[in-house]
């Protein structure tokens, strides 16, 4: 069975840096896409950015380039993203996926909430 | 980047209706769209893919349709389950991109 699962929710301040993570399971990791995707609260779907394991290979929405880091450790199966300084409109819901032409698969989310 | 409009926003309708919502994209992307069911608090759900191939589990009453830029999805008889938020997504080229989705309420 296919899984995607995702890191717990966090509660970070400003100014924080932070990395959440995505395990893939049931599946060969290295030869499938992961995307992030973020949903702000009440709001629509947001394409972030996408990483192949198999050779790091990383593409970013000009939205999200410079401001998140998108990476995977395939010895573990598992794609991260990270902040480096973390600002309140960061608070979001974010999920990975699983590209195959479409998004098959999806985590359960990571919310992330910033607050001083 | 390939703008995705659907309409309407928002949609009321009745168990047993059949609802139609498009998703028009700002420049051809062939068949390249999928369409997404997203439940409040849950994890989008894939509908269909390839704007017209219904993924494996999904109720036959559901259908894609369209190529170039304007697709629908339709719903040929409500169900209770139904009423939730619509996404379409292009995967033509990057970055990809979402519609601002529909939201479809009971009447």
């Amino acid at each position: 069975e296919v899984q995607l699962v995702q890191s717990g929710a966090e509660v970070k301040k400003p100014g924080e840096s932070l990395k959440i993570s995505c395990k893939g399971s049931g599946y060969s990791f290295t030869s499938y896409w992961i995307g992030w995707v973020r949903q702000m609260p009440g709001k629509g779907l947001e394409w972030m950015g996408i990483i192949y394991p198999g050779d790091s290979d990383t593409r970013y929405s000009p939205s999200f380039q410079g401001q998140v880091t998108i990476s995977a450790d395939k010895s573990i199966s598992t794609a991260y993203l990270q902040w480096s300084s973390l600002k309140a409109s960061d608070t979001a819901m974010y999920y990975c996926v699983r590209e195959s032409g479409s998004y098959d698969y999806w985590g359960q989310g990571t919310l992330v909430t910033v607050s001083s | 980047a390939i703008q995705l409009t659907q309409s309407p926003s928002s949609l009321s309708a009745s168990v047993g209706d059949r609802v139609t919502i498009t998703c028009r994209a700002s420049q051809g992307i062939s068949s390249a769209l999928a369409w997404y069911q997203q439940k409040p608090g849950k994890a989008p759900k894939l509908l269909i893919y390839d704007a017209s191939s219904l993924e494996s589990g999904v109720p036959s009453r559901f259908s894609g349709s369209g190529s170039g830029t304007d697709f629908t999805l339709t719903i040929s008889s409500l169900q209770p389950e139904d009423f939730a938020t619509y996404y379409c997504q292009q995967f033509n080229s990057y970055p990809l991109t979402f519609g601002q989705g529909t939201r479809l309420e009971i009447k």
